[in-house]
């Protein structure tokens, strides 16, 4: 079975422009979350979303935006990039939401904000 | 507020040695612990987990122990193996979130 893919692999912005990463979940799995990882530390909670409804948001501006579609993949948007938004950003899916339920990475994307 | 810390940057352990990866934390909501492991160009991949009620769980080479008193858990390692070489987060979450909150990583070599 096919893991969690992303895309892109790899971004490059400049200021104030926006961002639109994708993220396939394995299948069956329903619920997808969103973490930022920058460089030295670890992965940052952004958003989480079960059967297309925002369940769980982290501490990140509204600039920070996600959805999830019918088929449970789900894309993260970004408006008005800073260079603070240069960073790894992974999609994790799992069974459900709630609970102990393992969550599973993709690779990432890596953007990089000029 | 870092509510999950790992205070080693990084690990040297010989191949064939035990390797001790610590973790502490500080939120006592957290009720369930996990441990990933992470190679460059990849996304973290899951290892082992404990639960709040157990203060042991073990898989193979990999036994994770927690102390709740002392919000302290550890992840053990025997025989460590050069295909261990990697970062390991340390990341915990309540039991009615999915929630990760993550430490800032360990990264293990194993030298032959």
């Amino acid at each position: 079975d096919a893991g969690v893919t992303q895309s892109p692999t790899h971004l490059i912005k400049t200021r104030g422009q926006h961002v639109t990463l994708r993220c396939s979940p394995i299948s069956g799995h329903k619920s997808v979350s969103w973490y930022q990882q920058v460089l030295g530390q670890g992965p940052q909670f952004i958003f989480q979303y079960y059967e297309k409804e925002e369940r769980g948001r982290g501490n990140f501006p509204d600039r920070f935006s996600a959805r999830q579609f019918p088929n449970y993949s789900s894309e993260l948007n970004v408006n008005a990039l800073l260079l603070g938004d240069s960073a790894l950003y992974l999609c994790a899916s799992s069974l459900w939401w709630g609970g102990t339920d393992t969550q599973y990475f993709g690779p990432g994307t890596r953007l990089t904000v000029l | 507020d870092q509510q999950v810390k790992q205070n080693s940057p990084s690990l040297s352990v010989q191949e064939g040695r035990i390797s001790i990866l610590n973790c502490d934390y500080t939120n006592s909501m957290f009720d369930y612990f996990l441990w990933y492991k992470k190679y460059p160009a990849e996304g973290p991949t899951f290892l082992i987990s404990i639960s709040s009620i157990k203060d042991k769980n073990e898989d193979g080479r990999f036994t994770v122990f927690l102390n709740k008193s002392a919000k302290h858990l550890s992840l053990h390692i025997v025989p460590s193996q050069p295909g261990d070489s990697a970062v390991y987060f340390c990341a915990a979450l309540t039991g009615t979130a999915s929630k990760l909150t993550f430490g800032t990583g360990t990264r293990l070599q194993v030298t032959l």
